[in-house]
């Protein structure tokens, strides 16, 4: 049982790259979400879906796109990448989103140069 | 709309010793609370998680937290710490069951350190 995967684990962009981090659970769970970390800020959330088909935005959203055609996989794009983009990713997965354990990948780590 | 507070960006104790991390959360509805551990360079585990039945809970590593609502806190708590606990934890809310999708919120964390 591999739980959240990530990729990939490290990446440097320059600016106005553009790329996709990927996300897969094999957990079967409905709920997955996008995550970055920042120093001081904890959390925030940049997208979000309850099941394959369906996504919305969470705190963060601008500069990125994301979309879940099946239920296993939930991929992030940075269209055109930004220094303000520099952070470390985490996808997680749940299967219920309020009340129940959600489990995290190992995050990327991104660097926009 | 919910929002969480840790307190404390950077607690220290020596090994041995208690832990108190303090959380306090805001809340419109009933909120689901949990803690998260994250070590170095890795994802996060749960500790443990409130989701409104005892008010004390107990977690993974001897963790515990108490839900006090007239307090509007969830702290998390260790009778002794270990060299093993020094890691980053995070205070998170979310709510149950509004009819749309929750999202959890979480605090901006405490990082722990343990001495010798």
């Amino acid at each position: 049982n591999a739980g959240v995967t990530q990729t990939p684990k490290f990446q440097v962009l320059k600016t106005g790259q553009s790329m996709t981090l990927q996300c897969a659970q094999d957990m079967n769970h409905e709920y997955m979400s996008w995550y970055r970390q920042d120093p001081g800020m904890g959390l925030r959330l940049i997208h979000y879906s309850v099941g394959a088909g369906i996504t919305d935005q969470g705190e963060v959203p601008n500069g990125y796109n994301v979309s879940r055609s099946t239920t296993e996989d939930f991929p992030l794009r940075l269209l055109s990448a930004a220094p303000s983009q520099t952070s470390v990713y985490f996808c997680a997965s749940s299967y219920q989103p309020s009340n129940t354990e959600a489990f995290f990948g190992q995050g990327t780590r991104l660097t926009v140069v | 709309a919910q929002s969480v507070t840790q307190l404390d960006s950077h607690v220290s104790v020596s090994e041995g010793t208690p832990v108190l991390l303090r959380c306090n959360y805001s809340s419109s509805y009933s909120p689901s609370l949990f803690w998260y551990v994250q070590h170095p360079n890795k994802g996060l585990q749960l500790l443990l998680k409130y989701t409104s039945a005892a008010t004390l809970v107990k977690g993974i590593n001897g963790f515990e937290a108490e839900f006090k609502k007239s307090e509007t806190s969830f702290h998390l708590t260790k009778p002794s710490a270990h060299m093993s606990d020094a890691a980053e934890y995070f205070c998170v809310v979310t709510i149950i069951n509004t009819g749309t999708a929750s999202k959890l919120t979480f605090g901006t964390g405490t990082r722990l350190q343990v001495t010798l």
